[in-house]
């Protein structure tokens, strides 16, 4: 089975702060997606990475960067963290190739107090 | 840009019945379809998916229908049980990339 996994369940920063929000995934994909999850809103794109290095922004990118520099592991940071920011995170991977199901993480509950 | 949306936001069934959650897109060209289920507190599970060239695809107590002239999928769920009680979300894959535009989800409540 796929295993993405996310360094923290929950964490809670203060406004102003950098944030940095680890993934590892362990099936050797391409493909690393950051979302983020608000209630009534679905999933949003952040960023995604289709190799190392590479980064491509998502839908809502302000405010966030990202960095891989191993294939297994994808990085979103939070430059300086403001309230609008608490949602849950989730990361994805996906293998090479057209029409792959993307694999999800538990999740980061991150509130910005 | 491409929108999906699901019709209800919540549905309840009774355990042993069969469920059905839908699901519609808007971009005609659209040409791969995923389905996910989300239990609380856990990020979304992979179910099933079907490509454009295919109405009709099934896994273990699950079956997608699409029907692209209406540009509707759905997803039906055999002898509901307790532990199908979850968020189910349809995603659709972007033209000419691994982008998804997901579906603001269905809540499952499955009633004993």
């Amino acid at each position: 089975d796929v295993k993405v996994t996310q360094s923290s369940r929950y964490l809670v920063k203060r406004t102003g702060e950098k944030v940095f929000l680890e993934c590892v995934q362990d099936m050797d994909h391409e493909n690393m997606f950051w979302y983020r999850q608000d209630p009534g809103l679905g999933l949003r794109l952040i960023y995604f990475s289709y190799d190392v290095k590479m980064k491509e922004k998502g839908d809502i990118p302000e405010g966030y960067s990202v960095s891989r520099e191993k294939k297994e592991r994808f990085s979103l940071i939070l430059e300086s963290a403001s309230t609008n920011q608490t949602s849950m995170y989730l990361c994805a991977s996906s293998p090479e190739g057209w029409r792959q199901p993307q694999h999800f993480g538990d999740g980061t509950r991150l509130s910005i107090l | 840009g491409e929108s999906v949306g699901l019709h209800l936001p919540t549905l309840s069934v009774q355990e042993g019945d069969n469920s059905i959650i839908n699901c519609a897109y808007s971009n005609s060209a659209s040409d791969y379809f995923i389905w996910y289920k989300q239990e609380s507190g856990k990020g979304p599970q992979f179910i099933i998916d079907i490509r454009s060239n295919m109405d009709k695809r099934q896994g273990q107590r699950v079956t997608v229908l699409l029907n692209k002239t209406v540009k509707h999928l759905s997803l039906q769920i055999a002898a509901t049980q307790p532990g199908d009680s979850a968020v189910y979300f349809c995603a659709v894959l972007r033209g000419g990339g691994n982008k998804l535009t997901f579906g603001t989800g269905t809540q499952l409540k499955v009633e004993l």
